[in-house]
């Protein structure tokens, strides 16, 4: 599986939009790039996915270069429960016996008040 | 119910002692996986079923781990002779096959080993 960068820690005052970046230089062209984030004390929560183009849902807007090399998550306006940390995470796909995610370390968000 | 719910919430263990950790899926979803997290580490996985059939066990760390799901919903995550660097969280997740909206996980057993 492709590998990915993220920064260990961001900060965010509430009520701003907080952008989280990624880098998957060595994504291939049928990996998708997933994001989950965990608030303590909680499992990993799904927050959205995408493949080449830009999507969006209730909870986060997830932007993808065009050369598909990085990608950020946005969320429009933090508050303070979005406190948790983020994993950017790439794989072939989700279902089926291939649906193993491997996280790395992913980025503490921090949001302030 | 609605998530994913595992048991015990938490569990102490004495080196040496045997667990047996569980995991109720969301009904109906085909695919159930297990993870270990460290403290202050991502989670990794350890295993994972689609239905009753276990597909992939190439996360588990060692013999002492083993896991089931005979009925292809609850599964079990058993540990045997539990040494200090099992200490952990265990999670589950669970999704449909085609995982269309991701994985949805338990909160979770904090296993520490004493």
């Amino acid at each position: 599986d492709a590998k990915t960068t993220q920064p260990p820690s961001m900060d965010c005052a509430e009520g701003r939009a907080a952008n989280l970046p990624c880098n998957h230089s060595t994504i291939s062209g049928n990996e998708y790039v997933y994001w989950y984030r965990q608030i303590h004390s909680q499992g990993p929560q799904y927050i959205i996915h995408g493949l080449k183009n830009n999507e969006t849902n209730e909870m986060a807007s997830l932007i993808i270069t065009e050369d598909r090399k990085s990608s950020t998550l946005i969320l429009p306006h933090a508050t303070l429960r979005d406190t948790a940390v983020y994993y950017c995470i790439v794989r072939v796909h989700l279902g089926g016996s291939q649906g193993n995610l491997i996280f790395g370390k992913g980025t503490k968000l921090s949001v302030k008040p | 119910g609605a998530g994913v719910s595992q048991s015990p919430r938490y569990k102490v263990a004495k080196r040496g002692q045997d667990v047996a950790l569980r995991c109720d899926p969301i009904s109906g979803h085909v695919s159930l996986f297990w993870y270990q997290q460290a403290l202050g580490q991502g989670p990794e996985f350890l295993t994972y079923f689609q239905n009753e059939a276990q597909l992939d066990k190439s996360g588990l760390p060692s013999d002492r781990f083993f896991a089931e799901r005979p009925e292809g919903s609850v599964s079990t995550l058993k540990i045997q002779r539990t040494q200090q660097e099992d200490s952990a969280v265990y999670l589950c997740a669970s999704s449909t096959h085609e995982a269309f909206h991701g994985y949805t996980f338990g909160s979770g057993t904090r296993l520490t080993v004493v």
